[in-house]
């Protein structure tokens, strides 16, 4: 099956610095990748949907200056935390589709921040 | 009224019983809706997904979907203690490049 691969699966920051989470579709193109967040104990939270080429579109409520998405190319996007705070810790989760087969969005494996 | 509403749980079956878990969602124009498995710190696994009103087999795994009643299930038979996760009802309105909404989850314990 397709495999969406999400780097780096753990990090720990400092208040204040940024992040720079990536995904990347290892065997496919995926013109649309979706990010979403997830708090402990929640559910997904859409952020954002990123578009290969276009600026990416952003959910109500979140900043579009502070979670910089980037998707140059169509097997990776970027997703950057920026001027991090603790209540931006979280497990941040992509999804892509395939576009060529037309099937559902795969999820990368998550990566979990902790600002301290 | 949340968009897509699941008890939360904890649901405990035992081995080998079936697991019944029930999805609830708002928007009448959603199309296509589906279950995820998600253990403890990991990202959401693809189950089930369906797309017209009736049930739709897989293995242990049924999904049952009722439009009218903006109803979705998914029962699990012969319940493993692997089963053991939380289980994320999700809808969407549009094709495959339209948002996902997600509920809350319901959490699954198989006893032995």
């Amino acid at each position: 099956g397709a495999v969406v691969s999400q780097h780096p699966s753990r990090v720990i920051c400092k208040s204040g610095t940024s992040v720079k989470i990536e995904c990347r579709s290892l065997d496919f193109q995926a013109t649309t990748m979706f990010w979403y967040r997830q708090f402990p104990k929640k559910s997904l939270m859409l952020m954002a949907t990123s578009n290969e080429g276009s600026k990416a579109t952003y959910e109500q409520g979140v900043e579009k200056d502070k979670f910089l998405i980037n998707h140059a190319s169509l097997t990776l996007s970027t997703l950057t935390v920026t001027s991090a705070h603790p209540e931006d810790s979280s497990f941040y989760i992509c999804s892509a589709r395939d576009q060529g087969r037309d099937t559902e969005a795969f999820f990368g494996q998550g990566t979990r921040l902790t600002v301290v | 009224q949340k968009e897509v509403e699941q008890n939360s749980g904890p649901l405990s079956v035992p081995e080998g019983a079936i697991a019944s878990l029930n999805c609830t969602y708002s928007d009448r124009g959603s199309q296509s809706f589906f279950w995820y498995r998600q253990y403890s710190g990991k990202s959401p696994e693809l189950i089930m997904s369906i797309y017209s009103n009736g049930d739709k087999e897989d293995g242990r795994f049924t999904a049952q979907l009722n439009k009218a009643s903006q109803y979705v299930s998914l029962l699990i038979r012969d319940s493993q203690p692997s089963d053991s996760a939380t289980y994320l009802c999700a809808v969407r309105r549009g094709g495959t490049a339209s948002k996902l909404t997600f509920g809350t989850g319901t959490r699954l314990q198989v006893t032995l």
